[in-house]
């Protein structure tokens, strides 16, 4: 079992549609992330969250939209996305940010229609 | 790019043996770390070292890192079929608006025949 939490664990969701993902972690990490990754890829990075504010935006759509609402929890809300988005979306967190270790989800399988 | 490079991308080996992984990186580090990725699952850390480190130690984790040929090896002994997975080398900045990030390898896909 992870420590980190994601729902749902798969997600199917047409080109106009609105999805959040979830992430939820309870070690007390102040900094969390998400990445995606395509299959037999390694994971890029998209957003690093740093005590609840956002601290690296790598270039992201903006159909990409992320919130940190508590130290807890991690959401990344979806609309108008591209059949090239699908892919597994992975939530980590990590002690602060910086070159500590970071804890992953399982991820959320997410397939564009 | 700060990506790492992993060698070799596949390695296909018979229980009992033991595996060795390679990475080479590009800039100076703080620390690289080796994560494992079973399929359809998340990445799990392994071990972690130290720029000051050359060797270090996890069970039947060994791994080496040689920073001034910029390079990093994972072995692992007496290897599992639970360990069958794709392994990936993690570079961690050591300074600057790079500091939050981990830099991916490509990873290797290691598979343990029974």
């Amino acid at each position: 079992d992870t420590e980190v939490t994601q729902t749902p664990k798969h997600l199917v969701m047409g080109m106009t549609n609105k999805k959040s993902l979830k992430c939820e972690q309870h070690m007390g990490h102040r900094a969390m992330y998400w990445y995606k990754q395509k299959a037999k890829k390694p994971p890029e990075l998209m957003f690093v969250y740093s005590y609840e504010k956002l601290s690296i935006n790598e270039s992201v759509p903006s159909r990409f939209s992320p919130e940190c609402p508590n130290s807890s929890l991690l959401n990344l809300h979806l609309h108008a996305l591209q059949p090239e988005d699908s892919a597994l979306y992975l939530c980590a967190s990590s002690q602060v940010s910086g070159a500590g270790p970071q804890h992953f989800g399982d991820g959320t399988r997410l397939s564009i229609l | 790019s700060q990506q790492g490079e992993e060698d070799p991308q596949a390695l296909s080996i018979q229980e009992g043996e033991n595996a060795t992984m390679n990475c080479s990186y590009k800039t100076s580090i703080n620390n690289l770390q080796w994560y494992r990725q079973n399929s359809g699952r998340g990445l799990v850390h392994l071990i972690l070292i130290r720029s000051n480190e050359r060797e270090k130690h996890s069970g039947r984790l060994r791994v080496t890192l040689d920073t001034s040929k910029k390079s990093s090896s994972l072995l692992i002994t007496a290897s599992r079929a639970a360990d069958t997975a794709s392994y990936f080398c993690a570079t961690a900045a050591d300074r600057g608006s790079t500091l939050g990030r981990l830099y991916f390898g490509r990873g290797t896909q290691l598979t343990v025949w029974p």
